[in-house]
């Protein structure tokens, strides 16, 4: 199986400022079809998941432009350019290359 | 409306079985891949079970293999999951989710219905 591993486990942001959550994959997640198999979802306190972005970097319609993903092969970035109130929450990296799909264990993002 | 709407859990003993339904509204149910993910209580997310928008196939977690089946209904906008031979790290909340085909992309959760398994 594919282990994914998100660092940090945990993010205290200021409102207004940056946050980044990095991911890495055990396997490359690039296809030989081209694309990057990997997604970010998050998970609101008492909702289920929602996306985020998809084929690393690509947000899903409504998602504000403060988040932007980057990243190939193994090693991979969320970024949220000025963080706000309601971006607290549970953030998963997930693969889809291989199955089983896998998730990252979730890093938390706090506000301070 | 579109949404999916997830029912069946419940608290059981170990051992037993128990069937998840999820009904979708409001889109073409028949033409997505359809996944079931769980999370247990206070952990992350897990990736179950997948199949396809014409129930031609069928993928599976390694923790479920052999003891969980998924299936679908599309005149009834329905995904199942059987799940038999419960264990105690079986208790999670149970999500459907739609899949954008071809993707990772699961852009609409249901819910999620709660499964208990404890003696």
């Amino acid at each position: 199986d594919i282990v994914m591993t998100q660092t940090p486990f945990s993010l205290s942001v200021t409102p207004g400022q940056p946050a980044s959550i990095s991911c890495k994959s055990s396997q490359s997640l690039l296809h030989s079809d081209g694309q990057t198999y990997l997604y970010w979802y998050l998970q609101k306190p008492g909702q289920p998941p929602q996306l985020l972005i998809y084929e690393v970097s690509n947000r899903f319609s409504g998602v504000p432009d403060r988040f932007s993903g980057s990243g190939a092969g193994t090693e991979f970035t969320l970024k949220i350019s000025r963080v706000e109130a309601e971006d607290v929450g549970l953030y998963y990296c997930m693969q889809s290359i291989q199955v089983p799909w896998t998730f990252g264990q979730g890093t938390k993002v706090e506000i301070k | 409306q579109v949404q999916l709407v997830e029912s069946g859990g419940g608290v059981v003993q170990p051992g037993t079985s128990l069937r998840l339904s999820c009904v979708a509204s409001g889109f073409m149910f028949g033409s997505f891949g359809m996944h079931w993910v769980r999370q247990a209580p206070g952990k992350g997310l897990e990736w179950v079970a997948v199949i396809w928008y014409d129930g031609s196939h069928e993928k599976y977690g390694n923790s479920v293999k052999g003891r969980f089946t998924i299936s679908r209904d599309n005149s009834k906008n329905t995904l199942l999951l059987q799940m038999n031979s419960l264990r105690a790290e079986d208790t999670a909340v149970y999500y459907c989710a739609r899949v954008i085909s071809g993707t990772g992309s699961f852009d609409m959760w249901g819910q999620g219905t709660m499964v208990t398994v404890s003696s």
